[in-house]
């Protein structure tokens, strides 16, 4: 019940080709946070979510929480170099924070 | 702000010894947990506090304690080190708002 699923666990991109994760519930979240960590690196928050069917920018990231509030979807468009790293979900749990498994971006130049 | 500080940064330890990882935070946040992260893995809680006094148990705590005697420390302690330890560890304050934040993470090897 508390676990977030992220598929896919992995990813490869020809640099410019457009990237989307997304993350699952069995649940429906009060919200959803994405993080980037980037390799060899720690976490870092990027964005957090709290409205049904909320749809939020960052430049040429996209995020959106689903109607149900069950899943979430991060999306990159016109993937960069700069964008290699491991995208996760995250989710409140009573005092909790869970994190998905994430999903392994790799982008080729 | 030095934010969330994690020491050390590496570590090697034999089966069997024992180690603490410090963490301490300035931002004065109430939450604070601490994560282990295999390789090309996800991050899995082990322990996590919600003020000073107060810790419970995440999804893997079994080898670990962990003690909150202040708002800014969050020590995390390996008794018995083995094998199956080995990772990399963080350690996350969050203020009750928005976004948690990591420190820069402890790479542990127990050989």
């Amino acid at each position: 019940g508390q676990q977030v699923m992220q598929i896919p666990q992995y990813q490869h991109v020809q640099e410019g080709e457009d990237f989307t994760t997304y993350c699952n519930s069995s649940t429906t979240l009060s919200n959803i946070q994405w993080y980037k960590q980037r390799p060899g690196g720690h976490p870092v928050f990027l964005i957090q979510l709290v409205k049904s069917g909320e749809v939020k920018k960052q430049k040429r990231l996209t995020f959106q929480f689903g109607e149900a509030k069950k899943n979430s979807s991060l999306h990159i468009t016109a993937t960069q170099t700069t964008d290699v790293g491991t995208y996760f979900c995250a989710r409140e749990y009573g005092n909790k924070l869970v994190f998905g498994a994430g999903t392994i971006l790799r982008v080729k130049s | 702000n030095a934010g969330v500080t994690q020491t050390p940064k590496f570590r090697i330890l034999k089966i069997g010894q024992s180690m603490t990882l410090q963490c301490t935070q300035d931002m004065n946040h109430n939450y604070m947990y601490w994560y282990r992260q295999d390789p090309g893995m996800g991050l899995k809680l082990i322990y996590y506090s919600v003020g000073a006094g107060i810790t419970d148990k995440g999804e893997v705590p079994n080898g670990y304690n962990v003690s909150r005697s202040t708002t800014e420390d969050f020590p995390l302690r390996l008794e018995l080190a083995a094998p199956s330890q080995t990772s990399v560890y963080f350690c996350a304050s969050e203020g009750g708002t928005v976004e948690a934040f990591f420190g820069q993470g402890t790479r542990l090897t127990v050989v």
